[in-house]
């Protein structure tokens, strides 16, 4: 149990357009989800986190205009990089929260997503 | 801010052998959760062994046990009987309480080799 989906696996997109990752939790309800990017060779760095009907959470120095994040229902968060540039090339991460039964309210993650901008 | 250091960028070992990887992490709470996380080379993040401060006990999952010290802040993480799959990054993530709506916060991480 306790899976989670990320699509696409990968995409190419040219400079000026923008990218819809989606982040889906497949076998229980998050109310919660989290994002993160990985530059290559580097550590994950938290970029929001994403509440069921609510805004989202931006980490500092996150451009909340730039990463769009959408959770419109208890399994699926959506990020969106608007008008993306070479510098937003990287690995995106989600993670969903496990149903609050667990002290640890453990984190499961997605596979991630590569994005590369031309 | 919470802060997490893991001062090894690469370990080596032999294969069936025991080796350490340390982190330690810097919070102003009493009470908060720490984790180690696998990156293999799939990038899929997978959850090694975790910790409550709240707890003294070391935590042990099989081959994965810590040692965690509290007032040193230090969370280390022992693999012992190393096998070529443990070849990975290995994370150490640090959390605060609080239902979980918190995200975690990562340490630059440990390139682990397992030498045949």
């Amino acid at each position: 149990g306790a899976v989670v989906s990320q699509h696409p696996s990968w995409v190419i997109c040219k400079s000026g357009t923008s990218v819809k990752i989606e982040c889906r939790s497949l076998d229980f309800q998050a109310t919660t989800m989290f994002w993160y990017r990985q530059f290559p060779k580097q550590s994950l760095m938290l970029m929001a986190t994403s509440n069921e009907g609510s805004k989202a959470t931006y980490e500092q120095g996150v451009e909340k205009d730039k990463f769009l994040i959408n959770h419109a229902s208890l399994t699926l968060s959506t990020l969106t990089v608007t008008s993306a540039h070479p510098e937003d090339s990287s690995f995106y991460i989600c993670s969903a929260r496990s149903p609050g039964t667990d002290i640890y309210n453990e984190q499961f993650f997605g596979p991630g997503t590569r994005l590369t901008v031309l | 801010a919470q802060t997490v250091t893991q001062s090894q960028p690469e370990m080596s070992v032999q294969e069936a052998e025991t080796v350490t990887l340390s982190c330690t992490y810097d919070t102003s709470e009493s009470d908060y959760y720490l984790f180690w996380y696998k990156q293999p080379p799939s990038r899929q993040m997978i959850l090694v062994i975790r910790q409550e401060a709240y707890k003294q006990q070391n935590a042990t999952e099989n081959r994965f046990s810590v040692n965690f010290q509290k007032a040193a802040k230090s969370f280390s993480l022992k693999i012992s009987d190393s096998q070529l799959g443990d070849a990975a990054m290995y994370f150490c993530a640090y959390r605060r309480p609080g239902g979980g709506a918190d995200g975690l916060t990562f340490g630059k991480g440990t390139h682990l080799i397992i030498q045949p």
